[in-house]
This record gives structure tokens, C-alpha cells and sequence, in this order.
């Protein structure tokens, strides 16, 4: 069965800190996505990024970055010189391609950027 | 603006009852996926939809049941409701399965 963890319930960092939000999860599939969604306190939800099981090379766009280890498997989500913009709760996601390619969601990290 | 629009925005009714839910997609998008936030089991995928066929289901209830017509925009149909149907319905397009998602704001239901 798919399972995503998330043990960080919530997180507060002083702007500026670099901070890293931890994402393992459980798949019986070889061939998966695994992707982070954004929530900002206005409630909108914001897709940042997916990444497929077979592409273990990690990701920069900007202050943003991801490290995904299968032997580990973990995705975790780096967050460079945090800012208050950045405060949000963070969710991370599974989605199988061969068993049914439900997305199953962690319960998120709730992100507080302190100024 | 992310091109999604979710109608409507908020909806208040009462145990028993039957709603619609509506979401259109952005311009091109075929796939449409519709997604549950409530505080007690927190973000839940319910079901996806690519050009009008159903793809994958996920934790929808029976009672819950959606479709995609031919010009994309999707509804959800939420019956016999009960309290615990109190949520916050998403919905989100995208090119095709697992291809970034762009977001509706959302429609909060309450069950009263």
C-alpha cells in the first residue's frame, strides 16, 4: 500500500534560515511520482514539483530544492534563506502509475517564517 | 489566477441533502482531478478524470459520484450528505495525468 509520511508537524524558522522539510513514503510500485503542493494561509493550493521514480537527480528552481533518495525513500524539500512569503503548510505526495495512480498525501508540515 | 474556476465558492445545506459541485479547467487541460480537505483526514484525492473517461478513483465515497462532459468542465455530486461531509472541495487541471496542476480556489461545503 502507498503511505506518505511527513514527521515535522509544524516548523518555525527565523527568515533567512535555510530549512528542510522531510518526506519518506511507502510504495509496492517500481514506477511512481512523487510531488509537493504549497498551502499559504490564504488557502490556495500551489503544485511546485513532480518527480518520477526513475529520475533520482536532484532539482534547484531558485531557493527551492529537492533530494530524493530511493534507498531511503525519502523526498525531501529544501527551502534556501527562508522568507515570510514562505510560510505555509507544505504537503507531500505519492502517486503509483502501475496501481491505480491515486495521489495519496502526507499530513503536511506547517512552515512559519518568523521576521 | 490560476485559470481554474470552482463555483461555488461556498455552500451551506443540511444533512440529507444533495449538491453540485462545478470546476472548469484551465483552456487545454484535459485531465480534471477533484480532491477533499477536511481537518479529520486532511487532503484526500477523490477521483480524475482525462477527456471525459474516468482514470482513477480514489477515497470517494459512494454517495459521492462525478463526471467530466465533453467540454471538459467537471461536477461532483455529493448526496445524502452528512456532517462529516464538511470540507473544503478542490479541484485541479492539468495537460494530462501527473503533469503539473493548477488549482481552483475551492469550494467550502457545510453540512449542517
Amino acid at each position: 500500500a502507498q503511505k506518505v509520511t511527513q514527521a515535522q508537524t509544524e516548523i518555525s524558522v527565523v527568515e533567512k534560515e535555510d530549512v528542510t522539510l522531510d518526506c519518506v513514503y511507502e510504495t509496492r510500485d517500481t514506477t511512481y511520482y512523487l510531488f509537493w503542493y504549497k498551502q499559504p494561509p490564504s488557502g490556495e493550493l500551489v503544485f511546485l514539483i513532480r518527480r518520477n521514480s526513475f529520475d533520482e537527480q536532484n532539482e534547484i528552481s531558485g531557493r527551492y530544492s529537492w533530494n530524493f533518495q530511493k534507498s531511503t525513500s525519502s523526498f525531501n524539500f529544501t527551502i534556501t534563506a527562508s522568507q515570510v512569503v514562505d510560510s505555509a503548510v507544505y504537503f507531500c505526495a505519492l502517486s503509483e502509475i502501475d496501481y491505480g495512480q491515486n495521489f495519496v498525501f502526507g499530513p503536511g508540515t506547517r512552515l512559519s517564517v518568523l521576521p | 489566477d490560476s485559470g481554474v474556476t470552482q463555483t461555488p465558492k461556498h455552500l451551506i445545506t443540511a444533512t440529507g441533502q444533495r449538491v453540485t459541485l462545478r470546476c472548469s479547467p484551465r483552456s487545454g487541460d484535459l485531465s480534471v482531478y477533484w480532491y477533499q480537505q477536511s481537518l479529520d483526514q486532511g487532503l484526500q484525492f477523490l477521483i480524475h478524470y482525462y477527456n471525459g473517461e474516468e482514470r482513477a478513483k480514489g477515497n470517494i465515497l459512494e454517495r459521492f459520484s462525478a463526471q467530466q462532459f465533453p467540454d471538459l468542465h467537471s461536477e461532483l455530486n455529493l448526496s445524502s450528505l452528512e456532517l462529516g461531509d464538511s470540507a473544503l472541495y478542490f479541484c485541479a487541471s492539468s495537460v494530462g495525468w501527473a503533469d503539473t496542476q493548477y488549482f481552483g480556489p475551492g469550494t467550502r461545503l457545510t453540512v449542517l
